[in-house]
């Protein structure tokens, strides 16, 4: 079964890095995954694809101070330079032929 | 520029129906997946639908399965989720979002939501 693991929660300082994890379900690891941002009281909004070797490809308009990374199973999300604006729920998503699409729980990222 | 717009949503009784709609603008519609997804209030996002880019296939989630419908009109670059036997549980806000191929792939647009209630 295609599962995605996130964390609940993760916080850093204003100004400083956060780097948040996704992890794919064991015979799965080889499976790219997409990350979104959903702020407060808005609908969600499209980061970046990572793929398994950890190349990645941004959406438009977002800042550099996000960037993706891979090993293994594990996708991640790295945000430098916090901003108050980046306290939000982030959540990674994959989809595979005949499994139909898989979000995971969601990370909520505080900017203390 | 690149948009999605929902509309269609409302507070329905139990075991009623309703169709939400989410028109297209920016690109070229029939180029890609249409998938539909929900967020419960204070919950997680949940997968719903995905209709292929020609409607030659669909696919749901096991929660749905039966009771919803895909579909879309690529000459009104529209797709629709047609919702019959609403529960409770499927009160949530849905969002449509494009894949950004023809099918199951990252969703690079989402709109902007149509919030679901199903109350008696």
């Amino acid at each position: 079964q295609l599962v995605l693991t996130q964390s609940p929660s993760a916080s850093a300082s204003l100004g400083a890095s956060v780097k948040i994890t996704c992890s794919l379900s064991s015979g799965h690891i080889t499976y790219a995954i997409a990350w979104h941002q959903q702020q407060p009281d808005k609908g969600p909004r499209y980061l970046m694809k990572i793929n398994s070797d950890g190349s990645h490809s941004k959406g438009d308009g977002i800042p550099d101070r996000f960037s993706g990374s891979s090993s293994g199973a594990d996708r991640y999300l790295t945000i430098s330079s916090l901003q108050s604006e980046d306290e939000a729920d982030y959540y990674c998503q994959t989809w595979g032929t005949g499994m139909g699409v898989v979000f995971g729980g969601g990370t909520k990222v505080t900017v203390l | 520029q690149v948009q999605l717009v929902e509309s269609g949503g409302g507070v329905v009784q139990p075991g009623r129906s309703l169709r939400l709609s989410c028109a297209a603008s920016g690109f070229t519609f029939g180029d890609y997946g249409m998938h539909w997804v929900r967020q419960a209030p204070g919950k997680g996002l949940e997968w719903v639908a995905v209709i292929w880019y020609d409607a030659s296939k669909k696919d749901y989630a096991d929660s749905v399965k039966g009771r919803f419908t895909i579909s879309r009109d690529n000459s009104k670059n529209t797709v629709y989720l047609q919702m019959n036997g609403l529960r409770a549980d499927d009160t949530a806000v849905f969002y449509c979002a494009r894949a950004m191929v023809t099918a199951l792939g990252a969703f690079d647009i989402w709109g902007q939501g149509t919030m679901v209630t199903v109350s008696p």
